[in-house]
């Protein structure tokens, strides 16, 4: 338990869907991060969010929006998305940008 | 900007047998240095780090990583490693206090066999 929470864990998905991922921490920190993980490929950062302002976005496509509330919430709003998109998404925060980042479980994403 | 090298993407060993994960950076001013540990559909969890101080540095599951700032290394290693520590392991660098956020290498996938 690393005090980073995401719902759900699995999602299954169809193109013409929209789907929210959801990530919440109360650690107190102030940066908080989505990253993708696809099979056989690199960690890949998509979004940073830092004190709730989004700071990084990492040539994301549209289809991903982003939402940061408050510094203890983090979501990613899913539409129109592609196969390739399937992936483990993984939700991160740390105490600052430069502190050690502490992950949640991730959520399995399956787009048919 | 930071570079993380993890030199061997898979790494295949014995049960009970030591191991070394390589992890190689570049950055021109000074780092915090970290290893996570992933098991299969779960996010990264920290092993390790080193912020500052003694350069050999222990984490949780009997691992343990030399800092060596001269050849710019941060290796993991376990004496004796358990069928228990089939995982994918990252190496992280981030420069000290600075507004940039933490670099990733690539993993390296141990699977150790019985």
């Amino acid at each position: 338990e690393t005090g980073v929470t995401q719902t759900p864990r699995h999602l299954v998905m169809g193109m013409t869907n929209k789907k929210s991922l959801k990530c919440e921490q109360h650690l107190g920190h102030n940066a908080m991060y989505w990253y993708k993980q696809s099979a056989k490929k690199p960690l890949e950062l998509m979004f940073v969010y830092n004190f709730k302002e989004q700071t990084e976005n990492n040539s994301v496509p549209s289809r991903f929006s982003p939402e940061c509330p408050n510094s203890s919430h983090l979501f990613l709003h899913l539409h129109t998305l592609q196969p390739e998109d399937s992936a483990l998404y993984l939700c991160a925060s740390s105490l600052a940008l430069w502190a050690e980042a502490f992950f949640g479980q991730g959520t399995r994403l399956t787009v048919v | 900007a930071q570079s993380v090298t993890q030199l061997d993407s898979q790494v295949p060993v014995f049960e009970e047998a030591p191991v070394e994960l390589r992890c190689n950076y570049s950055s021109s001013v000074s780092v915090y240095l970290f290893w996570y540990v992933q098991y299969p559909n779960q996010g990264l969890q920290l092993l390790l780090k080193y912020l500052s101080g003694s350069t050999l540095v222990k984490g949780i599951n009997g691992f343990e990583a030399e800092f060596n700032k001269s050849q710019t290394s941060f290796h993991l290693r376990k004496p004796s490693v358990h069928i228990s520590d089939t995982a994918e392991y990252f190496c992280a660098v981030v420069p000290q206090g600075g507004s940039e956020k933490l670099v990733f290498g690539k993993g390296t996938k141990l699977t150790v066999n019985p």
